[in-house]
């Protein structure tokens, strides 16, 4: 069983909409990060969460963390075939960061 | 700054075969990871370390080595490779445990 369980595992729409992933546990986190990978890449951070009910936005990209960090979502507005990629979330769990399986986003333009 | 580095890139061994992947970072950071991800799996953590000439066991030990000689540098060696261990292999860094991580490109290595 995935400690980090993220949702949809694939997703594809057209460049212009707006999509929301999530990422969902049962344990409580002391921080949640997000990163995405392209292919034949490392995966790069883009952000890191700390309060419960926090929100943080990078641009088109709004992150938000769950009021009992059990949970986060990533809203992407107006997707660009650029955010295509690996989007992964990680968690601080104890002593270690454990990511979760990733959603594969593919924008179509 | 070349950030986290990894060689090689790509690598094909035979069962029993041994090897050494390379990682060094020119960041200063304290703690060093590597980390394998195979399709449905996410990364998994393999071995760590949280300064020089430290490492610890992570989710996925068995069948690796690893040593941080040098603060910069962490080796991860496969004595006896074996077909489960095709995967991609990504070392990272950090300057606090948990803190945002610096991937490096990754090794694709088969075990035919």
């Amino acid at each position: 069983t995935q400690l980090l369980e993220q949702s949809p595992q694939f997703l594809s729409i057209q460049e212009g909409e707006n999509l929301t992933v999530y990422c969902n546990s049962s344990s409580v986190f002391s921080s949640l990060q997000w990163y995405r990978q392209e292919p034949g890449e490392g995966p790069v951070l883009l952000v890191t969460v700390v309060t419960g009910g926090e929100v943080k936005k990078l641009k088109r990209l709004t992150f938000q963390f769950g009021d009992a960090r059990k949970d986060s979502s990533l809203h992407i507005t107006a997707a660009q075939p650029g955010d295509t990629g690996l989007y992964l979330c990680a968690a601080a769990l104890g002593e270690k960061l454990t990511f979760g399986t990733g959603t594969r986003l593919t924008i179509i333009p | 700054n070349a950030g986290v580095t990894q060689t090689p890139k790509f690598r094909v061994l035979k069962t029993g075969q041994s090897m050494t992947l390379l990682c060094a970072q020119d960041m200063n950071h304290e703690y060093m990871y590597w980390y394998r991800q195979d399709p449905g799996m996410g990364l998994r953590l393999i071995h760590y370390s949280v300064g020089e000439g430290t490492t610890a066991k992570g989710e996925v030990p068995d069948g690796y080595n690893v040593s941080r000689l040098k603060k910069q540098n962490f080796l991860l060696g496969l004595e006896s490779a074996a077909p489960s261990q095709t995967s991609v292999y990504f070392c990272a860094s950090s300057y606090y445990n948990y803190y945002e991580q610096y991937f490096g490109p990754g090794t694709r290595l088969t075990v035919t």
